[in-house]
């Protein structure tokens, strides 16, 4: 069965500094691996997804099958990352049914 | 576009009384998802939906559960003789087709069962 796991509940850093959200998956096949973010009194919007290798917000993230991970990184924290991030994937024999992970609370300090 | 309408967004019942969750799709949309996130989890699909059709309803538990898309107005997510372990957060998300597309979210309902 597929899993996905996001190691750290909550992640504080200081405005400028890099900031790192881990994501390790479990699936055989070929994953599609997706990121949702939430914000304060938001609903859940996607915020990338890897088959379209873009970068969004100055967030990017990269797909590595060799260690099932797909963490999000920004070079750069703002106050206005603050938010609560969620890993998913849809697994090959889905075309829909997204597993999410359990989700880690971003706080960028001024 | 107004995006994914749920309502209520928050509904407060005893155990035992019925709880019925709407969603309407964002327009274009015809393809509905149901999600429930309990407390300090991750969301959990549910069903899927397409109008008049039941596509997938491998995550609703057994009983008490059921969900339609009609014809004609909103989704509903209907749990019936609810016991407090119901309640959570319930998700439900649209997109234009099942094949991978974005699944776009409404803002959610919390249940919460005394």
């Amino acid at each position: 069965a597929q899993r996905v796991t996001q190691p750290e509940k909550l992640l504080s850093v200081f405005k400028g500094a890099p900031v790192e959200l881990k994501c390790n998956y479990s699936y055989s096949g070929s994953p599609e691996l997706f990121w949702y973010v939430q914000y304060s009194r938001q609903r859940l919007q996607l915020l990338l997804r890897h088959i379209s290798r873009e970068s969004i917000k100055g967030f990017t993230a990269d797909l590595n099958k060799g260690e099932t991970s797909f963490h999000l990184k920004k070079p750069f924290a703002q106050e206005e990352d603050s938010a609560m991030y969620y890993c998913a994937l849809i697994s090959g024999g889905s075309n829909y049914k997204l597993t999410f992970g359990k989700g880690t609370l971003l706080t960028v300090n001024p | 576009n107004a995006g994914v309408m749920q309502n209520p967004r928050h509904l407060v019942r005893r155990r035992g009384q019925e709880a019925r969750l709407r969603c309407s799709p964002m327009k274009g949309h015809s393809h509905v998802y149901w999600y429930r996130q309990l407390p300090e989890e991750g969301l959990k699909f549910m069903v899927y939906l397409q109008k008049e059709n039941i596509i997938d309803e491998s995550g609703m538990p057994k009983e008490r559960f059921s969900a339609e898309f009609p014809k004609e107005g909103p989704s509903i997510l209907r749990i019936q003789q609810v016991v407090r372990g119901d309640s959570a957060a319930y998700f439900c998300a649209s997109s234009p087709a099942a094949s991978r597309e974005t699944q776009y979210f409404g803002p959610g309902t919390r249940l919460l069962v005394l």
